[in-house]
């Protein structure tokens, strides 16, 4: 089975602190994702990758950096937390852009 | 511009009933649909994808249809159980020539009661 595993399933920041996101996954795929689901917004894409190293924007990626050093590991990057940035954040991966595998996701609330 | 729709927005049924979840998208150039479920606290998990020629899909009690030349799409739930409380996501893929795109609907929270 596909694993997708997201390092922090609760955080709690203040406004200013940078926060880091971790997501490994376990099937050598080369599509990852970082979606924040909202109450009644549903899943916005914030950054994907297709590569090693290669990055593209999503929907709402003002605020965000992300980081994809290996395969396996995409990470996402809040530089400077603002409370409006507290939500859940999904990492996702996929072998050909179909199928999504989401990992258990990271609810972050900045204080 | 590219949309999923869903309603409704929230459903509340007795354990044992049926009910029909509906999604409309105005996506293009189509490629495929799914649906997900998401247990409260986890991520999304794939139950169905239907691609253009496909317009009925079963996995246990569920089944999806598609309809492509309306644009709509159901999951009806048969004999309703508690674990089926969750939201469920409609999401549309488009495929251009150098890229595609996934679009996800606002979901439909199911509540099973007892």
């Amino acid at each position: 089975d596909v694993k997708v595993t997201q390092s922090s399933r609760y955080l709690v920041k203040r406004t200013g602190e940078k926060v880091f996101l971790e997501c490994v996954q376990d099937m050598d795929h080369e599509n990852m994702f970082w979606y924040r689901q909202d109450p009644g917004l549903g899943l916005r894409l914030i950054y994907f990758s297709y590569d090693v190293k290669m990055k593209e924007k999503g929907d709402i990626p003002e605020g965000y950096s992300v980081s994809r050093e290996k395969k396996e590991r995409f990470s996402l990057i809040l530089e400077s937390a603002s409370t409006n940035q507290t939500s859940m954040y999904l990492c996702a991966s996929s072998l050909d852009t179909g199928e999504l595998f989401f990992g258990e996701g990271s609810r972050l609330t900045v204080l | 511009k590219n949309q999923v729709e869903q309603s409704p927005q929230s459903l509340i049924i007795l354990e044992g009933k049926n009910c029909t979840l509906q999604c409309n998208y105005t996506v293009s150039p189509f490629s495929n649909l799914r649906w997900y479920k998401q247990d409260t606290g986890r991520g999304p998990v794939s139950l169905t994808i239907m691609t253009f020629s496909e317009n009925t899909k079963s996995n246990g009690r569920y089944t999806a249809t598609l309809d492509a030349d309306t644009k709509q799409s159901s999951l009806h739930i048969t004999a309703s159980q508690l674990s089926d409380s969750a939201s469920y996501i409609c999401v549309v893929s488009a495929v251009y020539s150098s890229a595609s795109k996934i679009i996800f609907g606002s979901g439909t929270r199911l509540s099973i009661r007892p």
